[in-house]
């Protein structure tokens, strides 16, 4: 089966800009979620969706949302993006109720 | 508040030998602890978990221990390969697929 992919790879985006990502899972799994990871933070849980809805919330700012498609495909957008959200943002997908989450390789988000 | 936290930055370890990560928690609502490896410029990869049910579980060279008394868990790597030398995360999660991350230890495994 192929893995989780996440597109684009990398991004630079300047204050201000909003930014979307993409997030296919892995065939079958129905279950997305979003992580943020930075040098200070760590691993931070951002949302989780399945079957379109949103399950799950982390504490991030309302700036950060998402959505999930039919096929399960997801995307996550930051609005007014601030110096603070560069970031590697990964996205997981799972069965239904995990517990093991598959990670994709990651956006590297820069805001300048 | 660190629900989950792994207290020791790095490990170093001769190959062939055991390593052994640790990982401390607080929260009793969890039910399911994971560890994932991450190398860089890559998402973390799964290893292994463990429910809360139990207090052991093994595959292959990787086992995973709960304490649950003591809110303790940990990874035992046997034997230790260079290739293993990465990120290891402890995680946890309480009746859902929302992960709580420790902060990572670097485990170098020198040949």
């Amino acid at each position: 089966k192929a893995g989780v992919t996440q597109t684009p790879r990398y991004l630079i985006k300047t204050r201000g800009q909003q930014v979307t990502l993409s997030c296919s899972p892995i065939s079958g799994h129905r279950s997305v979620s979003w992580y943020q990871q930075t040098p200070g933070q760590g691993l931070q849980f951002l949302f989780e969706y399945f079957s379109e809805t949103q399950r799950n919330k982390g504490n991030f700012p309302g700036r950060f949302s998402g959505r999930q498609f039919s096929n399960s495909r997801s995307e996550m957008n930051v609005s007014t993006l601030e110096l603070g959200d560069s970031a590697l943002y990964l996205c997981a997908s799972s069965l239904e109720k995990g517990p093991a989450q598959y990670f994709g390789p990651g956006t590297r988000l820069t805001v300048l | 508040d660190q629900q989950v936290k792994q207290n020791s930055p790095s490990l170093s370890v001769q190959e062939g030998r055991i390593s052994i990560l640790n990982c401390d928690y607080t929260n009793s609502m969890f039910d399911y602890f994971l560890w994932y490896k991450k190398y860089p410029a890559e998402g973390p990869t799964f290893l292994i978990s463990i429910s809360s049910i139990k207090d052991k579980n093994e595959d292959g060279r990787f086992t995973v221990f709960l304490n649950k008394s003591a809110k303790h868990l940990s990874l035992h790597i046997v034997p230790s390969q260079p290739g293993d030398s990465a990120v290891y995360f402890c995680a946890a999660s309480a009746y859902g697929n929302k992960l709580v991350f420790g902060a990572g230890t670097i485990l170098r495994v020198k040949s």
